[in-house]
């Protein structure tokens, strides 16, 4: 079993629709939570950057963590079809900034106007 | 701009001809690695390196060797390719926050 589980989609919306992603994680040493966008042929870029349980929101962008659940998720408010990327989550354990980030394998996401 | 580049951008090779993919970041930062991207598989870490002349395995270290004489560089070194080595590669690098910062990708296709 994978430690960081992502539904591969594609998970296709129209334009103005809010977009809902999610991860689910196996092990309680995940303590540092992130999402990263990722455009056809791009390097991942960072999104959001959460530790604590509860919402941070950024923009149109809300990242939510549920750490008694194991469960952590991205909203996309008003989508604009130049959403249209693939999204990853990643999770850290501990308090070490250099520990080892756990990707999940990403969703692809596809906003039609 | 503070960025991580990575050359080249696209590679064909054939099995068994070394290669090197360069990885170079102007951030400053101590903390870099690279990662392949397989889809269904997502990103898996190669080899990382917390500072100059320190580098340690990652997940799928076999048939990789990495450098980091320097601190802004951290080559990629495939000493003898293979067509499983055919991939999607990204170079990254994490300021002391850990927010990690990767570079455009190199796709390599062994034949």
């Amino acid at each position: 079993q994978k430690e960081v589980e992502q539904d591969p989609g594609p998970l296709s919306v129209p334009e103005g629709a809010i977009v809902s992603l999610n991860c689910t994680y196996s092990n309680s040493a995940f303590q540092y939570f992130m999402w990263y966008r990722q455009y056809s042929r791009k390097g991942p870029e960072l999104l959001m950057y959460t530790y604590s349980s509860g919402n941070k929101e950024d923009g149109r962008f809300t990242a939510q963590v549920d750490k008694s659940s194991k469960y952590i998720s991205l909203f996309i408010r008003d989508s604009q079809p130049s959403d249209s990327a693939t999204y990853l989550c990643a999770l850290r354990k501990g308090t070490d900034s250099w520990g080892k980030l756990q990707f999940g394998a990403g969703t692809q996401v596809v906003v039609t106007p | 701009e503070a960025q991580v580049t990575q050359n080249p951008r696209y590679l064909i090779t054939v099995t068994g001809k070394k290669l090197t993919v360069t990885c170079s970041q102007n951030m400053n930062h101590e903390y870099m690695s690279w990662y392949r991207q397989d889809p269904g598989l997502g990103l898996r870490q190669i080899y990382y390196s917390m500072n100059v002349e320190v580098t340690d395995k990652g997940d799928v270290p076999e048939g990789y060797k990495v450098s980091r004489k320097e601190k802004r560089n951290f080559p990629l070194i495939l000493e003898s390719p293979s067509p499983n080595q055919t991939s999607l590669y990204f170079c990254a690098s994490r300021d002391s926050r850990g927010e990690q910062f990767f570079g455009p990708g190199t796709r390599l296709t062994v034949l």
